[in-house]
């Protein structure tokens, strides 16, 4: 059981490239999240997901797109990179009920010069 | 608008010198409010998620509670090994949205 995976885990673009971050659960969740984190800063929600196929803005969804094909994996695609997404980019997921917890993976550094 | 608050940025204690951290929240619904703790360089890791008001959570050193307006994160004789940031978080009622707070960051020096 590996939990919450992610690729890369550190990634220097240029600005207008495009890319995208991976993450992987297997741990059956429904629920799969996708967070910047700016130095010094709290995590801000970019999207969220509650099942394969049906997908929902954060707080800061501009630049951003994702999709939900599988309940496994929940891809967040940088289209025309530019320097605001400089950030660490996490990937959380969890199963509603119980404690709620989300679990999250190792983060992915990403820098856009 | 929805916001979560934590003071202080940052706190320096000695070991085995006790403290709290405190979360304030003003949102439209609260449904969970969470704790995590979060190493340099790694995702948050979960401590405790609280419901309502009154609940307490305990974990070695680390007790939680919440109130209408706030939760504590108190902290009884504190090792090195507690050195990390502390992350408040609230989940909204009505759906699944998560407000985080900017987290306070501990030091604790043996």
């Amino acid at each position: 059981n590996a939990g919450v995976t992610q690729t890369p885990k550190f990634r220097i673009l240029k600005i207008g490239q495009s890319m995208t971050l991976q993450c992987t659960q297997d741990m059956n969740h429904n629920y799969m999240y996708w967070y910047r984190q700016d130095p010094g800063m709290g995590l801000k929600l970019i999207y969220y997901s509650v099942g394969a196929g049906i997908t929902d803005k954060g707080e800061v969804p501009n630049g951003y797109n994702v999709s939900r094909s599988t309940t496994e994996d929940f891809p967040l695609r940088l289209e025309l990179a530019a320097p605001s997404q400089t950030s660490v980019y996490f990937c959380a997921s969890t199963q509603l009920g119980g404690t709620d917890t989300q679990y999250f993976g190792p983060g992915t550094r990403l820098t856009v010069l | 608008e929805d916001q979560v608050t934590q003071s202080p940025e940052a706190l320096r204690l000695q070991e085995g010198e006790s403290s709290s951290l405190n979360c304030s929240y003003t949102v439209s619904g609260l449904r969970g409010l969470f704790w995590y703790r979060q190493d340099p360089g790694k995702g948050p890791e979960f401590l405790f998620t609280l419901y309502s008001a009154g609940e307490e959570k305990e974990k070695e050193r680390l007790k939680a509670t919440l109130t209408k307006k706030e939760s504590f994160l108190h902290i009884t004789a504190p090792k090195p090994e507690d050195s990390a940031t502390y992350l408040c978080a609230v989940q909204l009622a009505g759906g699944f949205k998560t407000i985080f707070g900017a987290g306070t960051r501990l030091f604790v020096k043996a």
